[in-house]
């Protein structure tokens, strides 16, 4: 499976758009990009996924780019309880079993 | 709550003892999973099943683990003669069988060994 990379941190602004960029420059044709967050004692919460198209969902957007070497999650409008670290994965879709997570990014949402 | 239920939230143990844990996975998903996470890692895959099924265990991290899903429904996690360096969060996870369904996890079960 292909290896992502995060920025460590970020800040955002509450009320504000929070841009949360994902690079996966060796990802293939079958593989997935997929979207947790995990909120400190908590399990990994499922925000959002796609392969090639941009998706949206109540929680989230996914904008993937048109080499989909890059990827970018968007919270509309961030509130305090969006602080958490965010994982950008790429998995195969025969691969089901096992996600490799890296270190993600722990976005701060400031008042 | 139809979530992924986990059980005990916490669970501290002394060295060598045997401990369990016990994950109900969302009632429709056929794939129940086991990870590990260490205080600022990402979540270490360990074992998943598909319905009773154990499909791939070879990322146990020793033979002092073990995992269980005897109908098909929850799921035990055994760790036996646990370790300082077995101290950990266990998440559980659960998902549908196709290829792209998203994992669901629970909240975990806290494991401290003194």
């Amino acid at each position: 499976d292909a290896k992502t990379t995060q920025p460590p941190s970020m800040d955002c602004a509450e009320g504000r758009a929070a841009n949360l960029p994902c690079n996966h420059s060796t990802i293939s044709g079958n593989e997935y990009v997929y979207w947790y967050r995990q909120i400190h004692s908590q399990g990994p919460q499922y925000i959002i996924h796609g392969l090639k198209n941009n998706e949206t969902n109540e929680m989230a957007s996914l904008i993937i780019t048109e080499d989909r070497k890059s990827s970018t999650l968007i919270l509309p409008h961030a509130t305090l309880r969006d602080t958490a670290v965010y994982y950008c994965i790429v998995k195969r879709m025969d691969s089901n079993y096992q996600l490799i997570w890296g270190a993600g990014t722990k976005l701060i949402i400031k008042p | 709550d139809t979530g992924v239920s986990q059980d005990p939230r916490h669970k501290i143990t002394k060295r060598g003892q045997n401990v369990t844990f016990r994950c109900d996975p969302i009632s429709e998903h056929n794939r129940l999973y086991w990870y590990r996470q260490t205080l600022g890692q990402g979540p270490e895959f360990l074992t998943y099943f598909q319905n009773e099924a154990q499909l791939e265990k070879s990322r146990l991290l020793s033979d002092r683990f073990s995992a269980e899903r005897p109908k098909g429904s929850f799921s035990t996690l055994e760790i036996q003669r646990t370790e300082q360096g077995d101290s950990a969060m266990y998440l559980c996870a659960s998902s549908l069988v196709e290829g792209s369904s998203p994992l669901h996890f629970g909240n975990g079960t806290r494991l401290t060994v003194t």
